[in-house]
């Protein structure tokens, strides 16, 4: 059973770095493509990077300028950064497991909630 | 980046009915590359289709799913208490990949 769980701090102030982590088991990390994915208060869901097996990132165009992720297959964990927080990155923030760059999400951490506020 | 736009905002049925929920998306969309999701309450969302018409492990086929192009439905043929929910479409062929804003699918 393929589980990823996400970890990090629930409250970030503005203008700091936010550092999230998800963890991967039931499934080798080293075969699919790592996404983080996050949906802000009421709202849909916008993707916002993904991490291959290789290493190679893919950014949103629209956070690709305050965002990175990493994998570290030892661990069995991918990571996200992201950079100048404001209130409008306030969001359940989850990760989710594709089979390829353009593929579908078919598994999905169960979300961490993320506020900025000072 | 592709705009999809999903219809109607809000769905309100009851148990036993059809629901049928539109995904437009701004421009072509390969089949391949079109899938649905359903998200309950405090939960991630779940994969129910992709490649616009192949339904996820484990999923009932009372969740069909067709279209083309531009237009893509997802049918639900009998509403069970649990098909109450929110439902998304979502592009993975271009990126950035989007998702509709969703259909809330309500008694």
């Amino acid at each position: 059973q393929v589980q990823l769980q996400e970890s990090g701090p629930g409250l970030v102030k503005p203008s700091e770095t936010l550092s999230l982590s998800c963890s991967v088991s039931g499934d080798s990390i080293s075969s699919y493509y790592w996404s983080w994915i996050r949906q802000a208060p009421g709202k849909g869901l916008e993707w916002i990077a993904y991490i291959s097996s290789s290493g190679s990132p893919n950014y949103n165009p629209s956070l690709k300028s305050r965002v990175t992720t990493s994998l570290d297959t030892s661990r069995r964990q991918f990571s996200l950064r992201l950079n100048s927080l404001t209130a409008a990155d306030t969001a359940v923030y989850f990760c989710a497991r594709a089979r390829g760059g353009r593929s579908y999400f078919d598994y999905w951490g169960q979300g961490t909630v993320v506020t900025v506020s000072s | 980046e592709i705009v999809l736009t999903q219809s109607p905002g809000t769905l309100s049925l009851s148990p036993g009915e059809r629901a049928t929920l539109s995904c437009r998306a701004s421009q072509s969309v390969n089949t391949v590359y079109l899938g649905w999701y359903q998200q309950r309450p405090g939960q991630a969302p779940t994969l129910l289709i992709y490649g616009a018409s192949s339904r996820a492990a484990g999923i009932p086929d009372r969740f069909s799913g067709s279209g083309s192009g531009t237009d893509f439905t997802l049918t639900i043929s009998r509403l069970e208490p649990e098909d109450f929910a929110v439902y998304f479409c979502q592009q993975y062929g271009s990126s950035p990949y989007t998702f509709g804003q969703g259909t809330k699918l309500e008694i």
